[in-house]
């Protein structure tokens, strides 16, 4: 098993471009997430999905779209690239575990982007 | 506000001692807690999980529960240079009608030899 997969690892976008970060995993978890990790910071959740077609928002969804068409794919859509959205992000993934909560997440190798 | 609150650090252990990581949570609801270990410019992983009140062994680690207080440590016995990482506590919380993870901002750990 691969597990999470990310692409790519790195990106250096100008202000106002738009990409998408790519999110796999092939372990048929039921959960997917976003998350942004700051310099000497936590990590802040984006958006996650509890199964195909089902998204939610996370803590610090604003200038971020996702989508999730199938179980393995889970891709973060940045629109109009800002500087504050310079960070390292992270796609996770888990089994729906005990009375329906997150089990154990299972975390990609992460994309550091820099918006300048 | 849901949150997680750590000590960022650094702490600061000789090699074979004791470290001790602490965090408080908000939500009395809370059932699942879970300690991820996180090297400089990795991704995380899971040292441990626990669900009920009281310690969890595991090898060098030990997780104590204590929902009452709302709190869970993680302690690491022997301590080894190579434990020298971030290490985030994250616990589930009620989000949208789903329990998802809420992770604090981490404590540095340094092992000095």
């Amino acid at each position: 098993n691969a597990g999470v997969t990310q692409t790519p690892k790195f990106r250096i976008l100008k202000i106002g471009q738009s990409m998408t970060l790519q999110c796999t995993q092939d372990m048929n978890h039921n959960y997917m997430y976003w998350y942004r990790q700051d310099p000497g910071m936590g990590l802040k959740l984006i958006y996650y999905s509890v199964g195909a077609g089902i998204t939610d928002k996370g803590e610090v969804p604003n200038g971020y779209n996702v989508s999730r068409s199938t179980t393995e794919d889970f891709p973060l859509r940045l629109e109009l690239a800002a500087p504050s959205q310079t960070s390292v992000y992270f796609c996770a993934s888990s089994y729906r575990g005990r009375q329906g909560e997150t089990d154990t997440q299972y975390f990609g190798p992460g994309t550091r982007l820099t918006v300048l | 506000q849901k949150e997680v609150e750590q000590n960022s650090g650094p702490l600061s252990v000789p090699e074979g001692a004791i470290a001790s990581l602490n965090c408080t949570y908000s939500d009395r609801g809370s059932q699942s807690f879970f300690w991820y270990r996180q090297y400089s410019g990795k991704s995380p992983e899971l040292i441990m999980f626990i669900y009920s009140n009281g310690d969890k062994e595991d090898g060098r680690f030990t997780a104590q529960l204590n929902k009452a207080s709302q709190y869970v440590s993680l302690l690491i016995r022997d301590s080894q240079p190579s434990d020298s990482a971030t290490y985030l506590c994250a616990v589930n919380m009620l989000s949208g009608g789903s329990y998802i993870p809420t992770f604090g901002r981490g404590t540095s750990l340094i092992v000095h030899p």
